[in-house]
């Protein structure tokens, strides 16, 4: 089994300041990991994913992360966010023979003010 | 290319009533996935469909709830009766090979 455990619930950033979310994942067999961004009223949407490779991970909107095996980490960086950044950021791990089943964080809710 | 579509958007039901959630998937997605967040808790997987076909359905809660998709296209998901802790959000997602796509959801009341 696998869990994810997301460390902040909410992350409360001014514009243009840098911001990076916490993921800490646990899984005793090999994982591919996400993360997921929902805003307001839609749908997730896939920010960047890993599943070999480089560990850095370049995703949308200027996004990255960055995949630490020996410290179960994944977490996400932006070098500066936008007011159009707020959202809910989820965190996800799915075994790498069944890649649609994911074990979601329970989120962190990034608010950017001006 | 239209996206994962869902509907109804919000249902508010009386405990014990029925609710039928439907989802149509992006056109050609043979992966059909359904997940819900319950009220300050995780999402959590329910079920995939290949096509047709149930092909892990270890997420659903109980037996009260029925995941169907009939031809392979849309799917229903049908809760019967609604219990209060059934309340929250249920995303329906496709896929073909890789990224998962995910609708807007449909917010579930039981009151």
């Amino acid at each position: 089994a696998q869990s994810v455990t997301q460390l902040d619930s909410q992350v409360p950033v001014f514009e243009e300041a840098p911001v990076e979310l916490r993921c800490n994942y646990s899984s005793s067999v090999s994982v591919y990991l996400f993360w997921y961004v929902q805003y307001p009223n839609q749908g997730l949407q896939l920010l960047l994913k890993y599943l070999s490779g480089s560990t850095l991970v370049k995703g949308i909107n200027g996004f990255e992360a960055e995949f630490n095996k020996s410290q179960t980490s994944f977490h996400l960086r932006k070098p500066s966010v936008h007011i159009s950044d707020t959202a809910e950021y989820f965190c996800a791990v799915s075994r790498t023979d069944s890649w649609g089943k994911l074990q979601f964080g329970a989120g962190t809710q990034v608010v950017v003010t001006p | 290319e239209a996206g994962v579509t869902q509907f109804p958007s919000h249902s508010v039901i009386e405990k014990g009533q029925t609710v039928t959630l439907r989802c149509d998937p992006i056109s050609g997605h043979d992966n059909l996935y359904w997940y819900r967040r319950v009220m300050g808790k995780e999402i959590k997987f329910l079920l995939h469909f290949v096509k047709e076909s149930k092909q892990d359905e270890s997420g659903m809660p109980n037996n009260r709830f029925l995941a169907e998709r009939t031809g392979g296209t849309y799917s229903t998901l049908k809760v019967q009766p609604a219990e209060l802790e059934d309340s929250g959000v249920y995303f329906c997602a496709s896929s073909q090979s890789g990224e998962l796509f995910f609708g807007e959801g449909s917010r579930l009341t039981v009151l």
